[in-house]
């Protein structure tokens, strides 16, 4: 079973500081998506990454997939009101199947 | 181009009826997967259908169902509903199966069992 671990589970920041949420596994992954879902809502993709190292930028947000493909990170800067969300990640094998991680409910105050 | 439509959206059942909720893909996509959304447990994988077959399944209870139509539909069934399975039930699209991971979720359907 091919677990992903999302830290931290929580945050909470002042708008206008900088963060980054982590997604971690011992498994490697052919691609890897990041979600965001807000209340009420389904998830809404955000990014795939496919390649160890690499690096995708979505306006102040930028996404790097592991060297090894087993893990992600998501840096928001300048945090902004908007970017209030649970952030998910997801790992994919080439069996098809995606893995969810537990999810960082991000809060920003104004 | 139209989203991945779930309906009902808002449903409320008591222990013991059955279920059943359904999935419009948006078009032109022929994967449909299920979740399930729990405070506790997060997203949980139900099952994946291509081309009206079932491809991957979770780890759930036989008392979880699903299929696929000829148009990509998707149905998905409980029965005998347990007050556990009150959770968001999210479908979600994908062009085709296992080809790059990204999915299209619809806004989910809300069920409360009582």
């Amino acid at each position: 079973t091919q677990l992903l671990e999302q830290s931290p589970q929580f945050l909470s920041i002042q708008e206008g500081e900088n963060l980054t949420v982590y997604c971690n596994s011992s498994s490697v992954f052919s691609s890897l998506q990041w979600y965001r879902q807000e209340p009420g809502e389904g998830p809404v993709l955000l990014v795939t990454v496919v390649t160890g190292g690499e690096v995708k930028k979505l306006k102040r947000l930028t996404f790097q997939f592991g060297d090894a493909r087993k893990d992600s990170s998501l840096h928001i800067t300048a945090a902004q009101p908007g970017d209030t969300g649970l952030y998910l990640c997801a790992g994919n094998t080439n069996a098809g199947k995606s893995t969810f991680g537990d999810g960082t409910t991000l809060t920003v105050k104004p | 181009k139209a989203g991945v439509t779930q309906t009902p959206r808002y449903l409320i059942k008591t222990r013991g009826q059955q279920v059943t909720l359904s999935c419009s893909p948006i078009s032109g996509h022929r994967s449909v997967s299920w979740y399930q959304q729990t405070p506790g447990q997060g997203l949980q994988f139900l099952f994946e259908y291509f081309s009206e077959t079932q491809r991957n399944k979770g780890n759930f209870p036989g008392r979880f169902s699903g299929r696929q139509f000829s148009n990509s539909r998707s149905e998905m069934n409980v029965s005998t509903l347990e007050l556990g399975d009150s959770a968001l039930y999210l479908c979600a699209s994908s062009l085709a199966f296992g080809v790059t991971g990204e999915l299209f979720f619809g806004e989910g359907s809300r069920l409360t069992v009582l």
